[in-house]
C-alpha cells in the first residue's frame, strides 16, 4: 500500500518569498507522484507530475518539484510567492498500472502581503 | 470543450434519506472515481470504475454505492444518509487507455450536509 505525508496543515509565506511544501511517500514499488492545487470552492487541478525520466519536474504557475528516491520525497517549490498562490496543495502517489491515487492531507498556503 | 460536471453543487438532506450525486464527463474517459474531502483527511477514495459495468470499492466505501451503465456517468448513491457523510464530494476521470498512470481530471465538487 502507498501513503503520503504532508506536514504542517497551514503554511504562511510572505509575498516574494520561497514556497516550499514537503511531501514524503511510502510505496512498495516505484511510484508515480503528483501535486494538485485547489483554489477556494473549486475542484483540484494538476500542477505537475513525475512518472519516469528527469527527476526535476516543472509545472504550471512557476512551480517545480524534485523526485528523490533515496529520501522518498517529492517536495514542491516556487522561488517567489504571489498572492494568487493562496490555495490548498495536495501531494498524491500512485503506482504503475494502478490508476488510483492516494492523497496527503494537504497544505493550506496563505500568502502574506 | 470536454468537461466533467457534478450535480447538484449543494445539497441538504436528512438522516436516513437516500441521496444520489451525479457525475458526468464528456471526455469519453474509461476511468471514473469518487472521493470525499474532509478537513484533516485530504481526499479519500470511495468507489471507482474502469469501464462500463465495472465498479470497485475504495478505502471508505461503507454506506455508498455506484453503478456504471454508460461511459459518461458514474452516479454515487448514499443508501441511507448519515451525519458522518456530511462532506464535499469530488468526481474525477482519467483516460484509462495508456496502461500508465494518467492525470485525473476533477469536477467542481458537491457540498452535502446531512441533518
Amino acid at each position: 500500500a502507498q501513503s503520503v505525508t504532508q506536514l504542517g496543515s497551514h503554511v504562511s509565506v510572505s509575498e516574494g518569498a520561497l514556497v516550499l511544501l514537503r511531501c514524503n511517500y511510502s510505496s512498495s514499488v516505484p511510484p508515480y507522484l503528483f501535486w494538485y492545487v485547489q483554489y477556494p470552492n473549486q475542484g483540484l487541478q494538476l500542477l505537475l507530475k513525475y512518472t519516469t525520466g528527469a527527476t526535476l519536474v516543472k509545472g504550471i504557475n512557476g512551480f517545480e518539484a524534485e523526485f528523490k528516491k533515496s529520501e522518498t520525497s517529492f517536495h514542491l517549490t516556487k522561488p517567489s510567492a504571489h498572492m494568487s498562490d493562496a490555495a490548498e496543495y495536495f501531494c498524491a502517489v500512485s503506482r504503475y498500472g494502478n490508476n488510483r491515487l492516494a492523497f496527503g492531507k494537504g497544505n493550506q498556503v496563505v500568502v502574506i502581503p | 470543450d470536454a468537461e466533467i460536471t457534478q450535480s447538484p453543487r449543494h445539497k441538504i438532506t436528512e438522516t436516513g434519506r437516500q441521496v444520489t450525486l451525479a457525475c458526468h464527463q464528456t471526455w469519453n474517459h474509461n476511468n471514473m472515481f469518487w472521493y470525499r474531502q474532509d478537513l484533516g483527511h485530504g481526499l479519500r477514495l470511495i468507489h471507482y470504475s474502469y469501464g462500463v459495468h465495472d465498479t470497485n470499492k475504495g478505502e471508505v466505501s461503507d454506506g455508498y454505492s455506484v453503478s456504471r451503465s454508460n461511459t459518461e456517468d458514474l452516479p454515487l448513491t448514499l443508501e441511507s444518509a448519515a451525519s458522518s457523510q456530511t462532506s464535499v464530494y469530488f468526481c474525477a476521470s482519467s483516460s484509462g487507455t495508456s496502461g500508465l498512470q494518467e492525470t485525473q481530471y476533477f469536477g467542481p465538487g458537491t457540498r452535502l450536509l446531512v441533518l
